[in-house]
């Protein structure tokens, strides 16, 4: 059984580029969020995807953008890199349905910004 | 909104000692517990969790019980192992809607050094 994937592993862009990162949820799942995790830190809720929709967003400037397709897979796009948005950006799934349900994290994406 | 403070680290222990570390939490609601380990260089796993009052989560030997008379949720292990050395991170969730679900705030993360 495949866990959550992500695509790149580590990816290099210029400031002002934009970046698009893939995600595949776990078999089973529905629902993706997104995280930013910066350096040192504990990881940051961007936003979540469920029923191709977003849901919820965190603390993100629009630049920051996603969508999930209807086989629930997501992709997170980030416009106009500035060099703080370097980190790695993780991709997590879980069911939509119920309450205290597991979520599910990738490896992540780790993105430099130069 | 929600928050989460976990002890400030880096922590470094021999093998064999015993471990804890603390975590407090803010929330509105009555969030689900979590613990995350981070190897270097990975993603995060879960480690345990708990989703109400006094429930106690447990995974290859870490234990944490969720104590919402204080709102901590420390995690504690016997003897520790090499192989234990990560980071580690407190986290609860929040049900975002009726339609979505959890969303997860975390603290800043434990750093744990094992020595043999």
């Amino acid at each position: 059984d495949a866990g959550v994937t992500q695509s790149p592993t580590h990816l290099i862009k210029t400031r002002g580029q934009q970046v698009t990162l893939r995600c595949s949820p776990k078999s089973g799942h529905d629902t993706v969020s997104w995280y930013q995790q910066a350096l040192g830190q504990g990881p940051q809720f961007i936003f979540q995807y469920y029923e191709e929709e977003e849901r919820q967003r965190g603390n993100f400037p629009d630049r920051f953008s996603g969508h999930q397709f209807p086989n629930y897979s997501s992709e997170l796009n980030v416009n106009a890199l500035l060099l703080g948005d370097s980190a790695l950006y993780l991709c997590a799934s879980s069911s939509g349905q119920g309450g205290g349900n597991t979520i599910y994290f990738g490896e992540g994406s780790w993105l430099t910004v130069v | 909104g929600d928050s989460v403070t976990q002890m400030e680290g880096p922590v470094t222990l021999s093998e064999e000692a015993f471990l804890t570390i603390n975590c407090t939490y803010t929330a509105t609601g009555y969030p689900s517990l979590f613990w995350y380990v981070q190897y270097p260089g990975e993603g995060l796993q879960l480690l345990l969790k708990a989703t109400k009052a006094d429930d106690k989560g447990s995974n290859k030997g870490f234990e944490a019980t969720y104590r919402k008379e204080t709102t901590s949720f420390h995690l504690e292990k016997g003897s520790v192992q090499v192989s234990d050395s990560a980071v580690y991170f407190c986290a609860l969730s929040d049900r975002i809607s009726n339609f979505g679900n959890e969303k997860l705030t975390f603290g800043t993360g434990t750093r744990l050094t094992i020595i043999p």
